[in-house]
């Protein structure tokens, strides 16, 4: 199981964009690249996920370089609402959904 | 459409009691899991049921119990709760088999559990 790690904590003001970067240098040839989003008093709520180059959606946009070794969650423009914990998650189809690990996460504070 | 209910929101134990927390999802999911919360740490899984009528340890059951009622619901029981069960619980689902660790999860909003 491919083991992530993030930073502990990041601080941004609002109107910048964030990113947030992910390694994970083991990743499997058939693993993906989850991120979750979790705000206070809340369970984590799916983001984004990849497999290779770029995805992008209406809340973030997902950077994976070709060795697939890292990966940069990206916020365009982030507002106070964004305060929240990131995690970064790796597994494939054979991995098994219970044995993706949520670990610390990114704690992003957006100030004003 | 709900996602994934649990209840109760809170609750407040003395060493010792038992309690059964519930969960259960309106999205025809097949896995189902709990999770426990500590402050400032990530989730860590206590169990899961890959499907309909199977459950299986994760990495911290001791002192719980799971049943996986019918493919909507799975419950989570502290026989005899103990101070260092007090956590935020979260169930969640997932549309897969079990397999799949890139099927994205959906999250209830938790139990917040104090055992005194």
């Amino acid at each position: 199981l491919a083991k992530t790690t993030q930073p502990i904590s990041m601080d941004s003001y609002e109107g910048q964009e964030v990113n947030i970067t992910c390694s994970h240098n083991n990743i499997a040839t058939n693993d993906y690249i989850t991120w979750y989003q979790q705000f206070p008093s809340q369970g984590p709520r799916f983001i984004i996920q990849g497999y290779k180059t770029k995805v992008t959606n209406e809340v973030a946009s997902l950077f994976i370089p070709a060795d697939r070794k890292s990966s940069t969650l990206s916020l365009p423009r982030v507002s106070l609402s964004d305060t929240a914990v990131y995690y970064c998650l790796v597994g494939g189809p054979n991995t098994g959904g219970f044995k993706t690990i949520f670990g610390a996460g990114t704690r992003l504070f957006v100030k004003a | 459409n709900a996602g994934v209910t649990q209840t109760p929101k809170f609750q407040v134990l003395k060493t010792g009691q038992s309690m059964t927390l519930q969960c259960a999802q309106d999205m025809n999911h097949n896995s189902m899991y709990w999770y426990r919360q500590d402050p400032g740490m990530g989730l860590r899984l206590i169990y899961y049921s890959a499907s309909e009528g199977t459950t299986d340890k994760g990495e911290v059951p001791n002192g719980y119990n799971v049943s996986r009622l019918n493919k909507r619901e799975f419950s989570l029981r502290l026989e005899s709760a103990a101070p260092s069960q007090t956590s935020v619980y979260f169930c969640a689902s997932s549309e897969g088999f079990g397999t799949g660790g890139n099927q994205p999860q959906h999250f209830g909003d938790g139990t917040r559990l104090s055992i005194l």
